[in-house]
């Protein structure tokens, strides 16, 4: 059964950092694209970024909101995928979901405040 | 960026009634590959969401039955045949025809009435 857990979401200050990390299990990891998705509270979802896999060159992709202050990156040896995430504001408060489309993780929340 | 309107944001529902949502696209979701890269997602409260149909109207595995989708170009639907109180929650439309970014409707909520 395919399975993807989300770690280390916390309470950040604003212009602080956080890496999130994403393990996934059950499923041929290094052929899927994996993507963040985001939910702010009192909001819908929002898509965050996108690594393809690397048979099809790896290619990072990132929503306008959160381009040149988060990474995305991916180790298939350790199937992880991570988002490196700096620079935070207030507004990327959310809880933090990784998934490989049909598969969703239970998320990590994210909390900026100061 | 393509922009996914849903309709209605809310829906109060009874038990066993059947139910509809609507997503109306911005632009035709047909990839020039001839697929159309369209789906459904179902957000109970409290879990992480779960995807229901892919490209219109497939049904990902274990999704019961009375859960269908249908469209074309710009239009689509989502119909629960006759609810059931575990369909509580938080219907999301998505496009990945366009991207990127995905995108995705700004959700409807079903309740029980």
């Amino acid at each position: 059964e395919a399975q993807l857990v989300e770690s280390g979401g916390g309470l950040v200050k604003p212009g602080g950092s956080l890496r999130l990390s994403c393990v996934a299990s059950g499923f041929t990891f290094s052929d899927a694209w994996m993507t963040w998705v985001r939910l702010p509270p009192g909001k819908g979802l929002e898509w965050v970024a996108r690594i393809r896999s690397k048979d099809v060159g790896g290619t990072l992709e990132y929503a306008a909101p959160v381009e040149g202050r988060f990474t995305i990156s991916r180790d298939d040896s350790r199937k992880i995928v991570y988002l490196q995430m700096s620079n935070l504001q207030i507004e990327d408060t959310a809880m933090y979901y990784c998934t490989a489309h049909a598969y969703w993780g239970p998320g990590t929340l994210v909390t900026v405040s100061s | 960026d393509v922009v996914l309107t849903q309709s209605p944001l809310s829906l109060p529902v009874t038990l066993g009634q059947p139910a509809s949502i609507s997503c109306k696209s911005s632009q035709s979701l047909v990839h020039s590959d001839g697929n159309t890269y369209f789906y459904w997602f179902h957000q109970r409260p409290g879990q992480s969401p779960r995807r229901l149909i892919y490209r219109v109207s497939n049904r990902d595995s274990g999704v019961p039955d009375r859960f269908s989708g249908s469209g074309s170009g710009t239009d689509f639907t989502l119909k629960i045949s006759r609810v059931e109180a575990e369909d509580v929650g938080v219907y999301y439309c998505m496009q990945g025809t366009h991207w990127p970014p995905w995108t995705f409707g700004q959700g409807t909520k079903v309740e029980i009435k």
